[in-house]
């Protein structure tokens, strides 16, 4: 089973922020936070990953709280584009290790 | 665009057929890993090959097998085939075995069986 909780669904506005959350209460010290997202009808995408500190790249920012049980993926400015499943997987980043997904984040960008 | 390409894109098979699906990875990606992805859920994990071995397994049974080519591209193949295998196979790639666990995921082979 999936190591974490995910709201159902979300609605952002185009042009707003949009703050997926996160919750991974039994995470341990070794597992990684990866966020991907899966575009209908697309193979899933890597958006970012992190252990402990904060990450930005160019698609997104990745907010975890000091006790690493919970997250945030942060769209800065969302886009029509940007509409899909949004799945946080919590694992051992570095060992050949499966992805557990689970049934993810629908966030719906509207204009 | 990936680089991780698979075929076919879709296909239409009767029960108690046989299926082969077909992955080429990523150039330098020597670990390959495949997914069934059934209508509304997550993908879930079959399982994993790396230099031509397969390393983990997913909860499939044995008519779900797979190979990795020296070339690593890679092959799943499903035996006596069933409804409930009527899904989005994913495959997806990686480099090096031990690196930070990114995955190059393919746009899938979508099976139905009838």
């Amino acid at each position: 089973d999936a190591k974490t909780t995910q709201p159902t669904s979300m609605d952002c506005a185009e042009g707003r922020a949009a703050n997926l959350p996160c919750n991974h209460s039994t995470i341990s010290g070794n597992e990684y936070v990866y966020w991907y997202r899966q575009i209908h009808s697309q193979g899933p995408q890597y958006i970012i990953h992190g252990l402990k500190n904060n990450e930005t790249n160019e698609m997104a920012s990745l907010i975890i709280t000091e006790d690493r049980k919970s997250s945030t993926l942060i769209l800065p400015h969302a886009t029509l584009r940007d509409t899909a499943v949004y799945y946080c997987i919590v694992i051992i980043g570095q060992a050949g290790t499966a992805l557990i997904f689970g049934k993810g984040t629908t966030l719906s960008v509207s204009s | 665009e990936t680089g991780v390409t698979q075929s076919p894109t879709h296909l239409i098979k009767t029960r108690g057929q046989q299926v082969t699906l077909r992955c080429s990875s990523q150039s330098g990606h020597n670990t390959v890993s495949w997914y069934q992805q059934a209508l509304g859920q997550g993908p879930q994990f079959i399982f994993q090959y790396y230099r031509e071995e397969e390393n983990g397994r997913g909860n499939f049974p044995p008519r779900f097998s797979g190979l990795q080519f020296p070339n690593y591209s890679s092959e799943l193949n499903v035996n006596a085939l069933e409804l409930d295998d009527s899904a989005l196979y994913l495959c997806a790639s990686r480099p090096l075995a031990g690196s930070t666990g990114e995955l190059f995921f393919g746009e899938g082979s979508r099976l139905t069986v009838l």
